[in-house]
């Protein structure tokens, strides 16, 4: 079977740092991508992640460590625009293998 | 940029209607996928294809087909709509490979 879990809700302050923290079990892994989703809008795609380590992109970075099951997303120099869902999701397997989503992580950005 | 386009905003059908939601990528993408989405359980996929007339059942496939008669075009089918259908419906797009999938603005769909 596929896990994939996460925080339901974070808050943090703007001009801060957050971290989001996703685990996963997976009957095989072959990748891991962020979306974004602001409410009533579509996901869009932040970053993915196969081999360990960080990727960093602009304010938003993504770490990986295949032997845990786990990843985060952090996000820099919080902005309000930023308050959305954060999506992680997983590629069990290779080819056409879809995505697997975990629940999301909506976060709040305040003043 | 990559588009994916779902036919409607927001849709509102009756019980036992038979509803079509349609969706078309302009990336000549090989892959495309019908999730739902709602309140607390996240993303599910409902069903995706990987090659025209290709179909395979996601992880709650019950209630819906889906047709690929075009590479560009996946339509999702709710045979007789009840009101345990009524959700967010979120189509993608993806090249094969480890490529990212494109996702359209999603259909809301209510059944009374």
């Amino acid at each position: 079977g596929q896990n994939i879990d996460q925080p339901t809700e974070m808050t943090a302050t703007e001009g801060a740092i957050v971290q989001i923290n996703c685990t996963y079990q997976t009957s095989g892994f072959n990748g891991l991508f962020w979306y974004q989703q602001h409410a009533g809008e579509a996901p869009t795609f932040l970053s993915y992640n196969v081999l360990d380590g960080l990727e960093e992109k602009g304010r938003f970075s993504s770490f990986l460590s295949r032997s845990k099951g786990y990843s985060y997303l952090l996000l820099k120099e919080l902005q309000m625009k930023d308050s959305a869902s954060y999506l992680c999701a997983v590629r069990a397997g290779s080819g056409n293998t879809p995505l697997v989503f975990g629940k999301g992580t909506r976060l709040s950005v305040i003043a | 940029d990559v588009k994916v386009t779902q036919s409607s905003r927001y849709l509102v059908k009756r019980t036992g209607e038979k509803v079509f939601l349609e969706c078309v990528q302009d990336m000549d993408h090989e892959n495309m996928f019908w999730y739902r989405q709602d309140p607390g359980l996240g993303l599910r996929l409902i069903y995706f294809s990987y090659d025209v007339k290709m179909k395979e059942k996601g992880d709650i496939p019950e209630g819906y087909s889906v047709s690929r008669e075009k590479k560009e075009r996946f339509s999702l089918i709710l045979e007789s709509a009840s009101t345990n259908q009524t959700s967010m419906y979120l189509c993608a797009s993806r090249q094969g490979g480890n490529t990212e999938a494109f996702f359209g603005q999603g259909t809301r769909l209510t059944v009374v």
